[in-house]
């Protein structure tokens, strides 16, 4: 149980293009979910969080008009890299927050590889 | 303020029993993972410690938490080739705030 997928997990795309990135929860509803970035060698940061229903709370630094998430359904997150530039180029993992956890434990997808040529 | 520091290497011998080391600096931490990652993938989590107890054991996995000292630590006994990864301490803090606050993260290598 408690699986996330991510798609794409690889895409490259030309700067000034813009990449939309899927997370989903398969066998659980997430009302939460987060969107990491991971520079090679690197820990992980936070970028933003998403609610189910409303707007992505972003961490100081990240510009929201850049990244743009959306949080549709229980089940659905998503962030579109706009105008995406070559510094755009990460490893971008997202992860959801199982509903009724008494750990409030969050769970990982593989990540997506973004190439901005 | 929030700080979660590891060593970032570690290489063990395959069948010895490897430690990694974590420490935070947020003493209201509720919630402390364990998570591994290996190449090109995302996070999986191993296991995870509640902030009022000072152990817990899973199989190979064992957690110690030192609350005073603000020092977490991960025991994998046995370790195998397969053991190789890298390992990110994480904590949350405030319950309800649902962010998490990674470390450095620790590369295990396992030497045959």
């Amino acid at each position: 149980g408690a699986v996330v997928s991510q798609h794409p997990s690889r895409v490259i795309c030309k700067s000034g293009t813009s990449v939309k990135i899927e997370c989903r929860s398969l066998d659980f509803q997430a009302t939460t979910m987060f969107w990491y970035r991971q520079f090679p060698k690197k820990s992980l940061m936070l970028m933003a969080t998403s609610n189910e229903g409303s707007k992505a709370t972003y961490e100081q630094g990240v510009e929201k008009d850049k990244f743009l998430i959306n949080h549709a359904s229980l089940t659905l997150s998503t962030l579109t890299v706009t105008s995406a530039h070559p510094e755009d180029s990460s490893f971008y993992i997202c992860s959801a927050r199982a509903i009724r956890t008494t750990t409030d434990t969050q769970y990982f997808g593989p990540g997506t590889r973004l190439t901005v040529l | 303020g929030e700080d979660v520091e590891q060593s970032l290497f570690l290489s063990v011998r395959e069948g010895d029993s490897s430690v990694i080391n974590c420490t935070y600096t947020d003493s209201s931490s509720t919630y402390l993972y364990w998570y591994k990652q290996e190449p090109g993938a995302g996070l999986q989590l191993l296991t995870y410690i509640f902030s009022n107890m000072d152990m817990k054991q899973d199989q190979r996995l064992t957690v110690l938490l030192n609350k005073k000292d603000k020092h977490l630590s991960l025991r994998i006994a046995d370790t195998q080739t397969g053991d190789s990864a890298i390992y990110f301490c994480a904590e949350r803090t405030n319950f309800g705030n649902e962010k998490l606050t990674f470390g450095t993260g620790t590369r295990l290598t396992i030497i045959p």
